[in-house]
């Protein structure tokens, strides 16, 4: 079954640090992919996408992703990590089934502390 | 303005009280969904609808119940619930190109539900 995979559960940053978080993702062909990061007592908000085209993606708050299709994976990366971005974030795909129908997934998701 | 409302927000109840969470989109999106979400768990699916009349479940659909009479319109239904079935609840609706893929989503504010 098509599965969805970020292998660390917490991550601990220095301010200032560089950040990646792992994605990975099971499936034959290649998904939609997608980064949310959810704030303490917050919803859900789309850091970026991909769906085809350029391998590395920009997205909102200096937040960038790049797809690897030899690796099946998708991670997420910051130059220099902010107090703010402590947060939780969930990496999701979305791929097709039974013909047009579409299932969204997501991981179990990294929760990110940042150390002043 | 583009956006998914859940109603109520906060619940508690006791064990086999019914009880239904609504989800209203307002986008003519086909697609919804709704996830809980437990800590250590990250976000999983109970059941996601297609289309009008249309409905499957996601990986974690016993004890849930959901229709989608109209397009807009996707409750979650909670029969009889269970103190296990407490949990951080979200529904979302998302917007498909044809077979282009996922191009938005949005996700509601969540629903905190504790069952005594």
């Amino acid at each position: 079954a098509q599965s969805v995979t970020q292998p660390d559960i917490h991550i601990t940053v220095s301010e200032g640090a560089s950040l990646e978080l792992r994605c990975n993702y099971s499936y034959g062909a290649t998904p939609y992919l997608f980064w949310y990061v959810q704030s303490p007592g917050q919803g859900l908000q789309l850091l970026l996408k991909y769906f085809s085209g350029d391998t590395l993606v920009q997205g909102i708050k200096g937040f960038e992703a790049e797809f690897k299709r030899s690796q099946s994976s998708f991670n997420l990366r910051k130059p220099s990590v902010h107090w703010s971005d402590a947060a939780e974030y969930f990496c999701a795909v979305v791929y097709p089934i039974r013909g047009s129908n579409y299932k969204l997934t997501f991981g179990k998701g990294t929760l990110l502390t940042v150390n002043p | 303005e583009a956006q998914v409302t859940q109603n109520p927000r906060y619940l508690i109840t006791v064990t086999g009280k019914k009880l239904t969470v609504t989800c209203s989109q307002n986008m003519n999106h086909e697609y919804m969904s709704w996830y809980r979400q437990d800590p250590g768990l990250g976000l999983r699916q109970i059941y996601y609808s297609m289309n009008v009349e249309v409905t499957d479940k996601g990986d974690v659909p016993e004890g849930y119940k959901v229709s989608r009479k109209e397009k807009r319109n996707f409750p979650l239904i909670l029969e009889s619930p269970s103190p296990n079935q407490t949990s951080l609840y979200f529904c979302a609706s998302i917007g498909f190109s044809g077979l282009a893929g996922a191009e938005t989503q949005y996700f509601g504010p969540g629903t905190r539900l504790l069952v005594l």
